[in-house]
């Protein structure tokens, strides 16, 4: 149980082009869902927090007019990288809360975004 | 705030060593921790986590992990490394009170090799 499905797990788009990630929880209803971004041989940076039904919160640093987030559903959030660039290419993760716990998280398997 | 250190970048074992990768951490209040191993272009997958109780936590293959609140640790241990356990291991927490959010901290990510 809890499992979260990320796709793509790989894109390679244009420079100025949009690039849609969707994230959704099979399983449960993921109230809380959270993006991430991780540079090569680094570790995750929070993105931005998105509730079901509400406005993400966004990191300090995060630009949310580029990183366009949307938590329609209670299975579904996506991550849209708008007019992306080559600096914008990176491994993004997405993760999700499950049960009534205040600790149960479980991630995607993340999506390689190349910008060309 | 929440902080997360992981000392070591790399930590070179050889198969069948007790393998032991290190965390401290930082809360105002009391902690959930939590360890992820990632595979090469993938999410993370979840080891153990310690929320209360016995400061000894078992979890998936065969690792577990100390919590000491006097050292503010939560070091990752293995009694005998495969090759198979080759791969990016991160320490994260959550402060427990509301206030702090929902959101895990992560450590820099510490890369386990272990060789035959």
């Amino acid at each position: 149980g809890a499992v979260v499905s990320q796709h793509p797990s790989w894109v390679i788009c244009k420079s100025g082009t949009s690039v849609k990630i969707e994230c959704r929880s099979l399983d449960f209803q993921a109230t809380t869902m959270f993006w991430y971004r991780q540079f090569p041989k680094q570790s995750l940076m929070l993105m931005a927090t998105s509730n079901e039904g509400s406005k993400a919160t966004y990191e300090q640093g995060v630009e949310k007019d580029k990183f366009l987030i949307n938590h329609a559903s209670l299975t579904l959030s996506t991550l849209t990288v708008t007019s992306a660039h080559p600096e914008d290419s990176s491994f993004y993760i997405c993760s999700a809360r499950w049960g009534n716990q205040a600790y149960g998280y479980t991630f995607g398997s993340g999506t390689r975004l190349t910008v060309v | 705030a929440q902080s997360v250190a992981q000392p070591e970048d790399q930590v070179n074992v050889a198969e069948g060593n007790p393998l032991t990768v290190k965390c401290t951490y930082s809360v105002s209040g009391n902690p959930y921790l939590f360890w992820y191993v990632q595979y090469p272009n993938r999410g993370l997958q979840f080891l153990l986590k310690y929320i209360t109780g016995d400061n000894l936590v078992k979890g998936s293959y065969g690792f577990e992990a100390e919590f000491n609140k006097s050292q503010t640790s939560f070091h990752l241990k293995k009694p005998s490394a495969l090759v198979s356990d080759s791969a990016l291991y991160f320490c994260a927490v959550r402060d427990i009170p509301l206030a702090a959010g929902n959101k895990l901290t992560f450590g820099g990510g510490t890369r386990v090799l272990v060789k035959p």
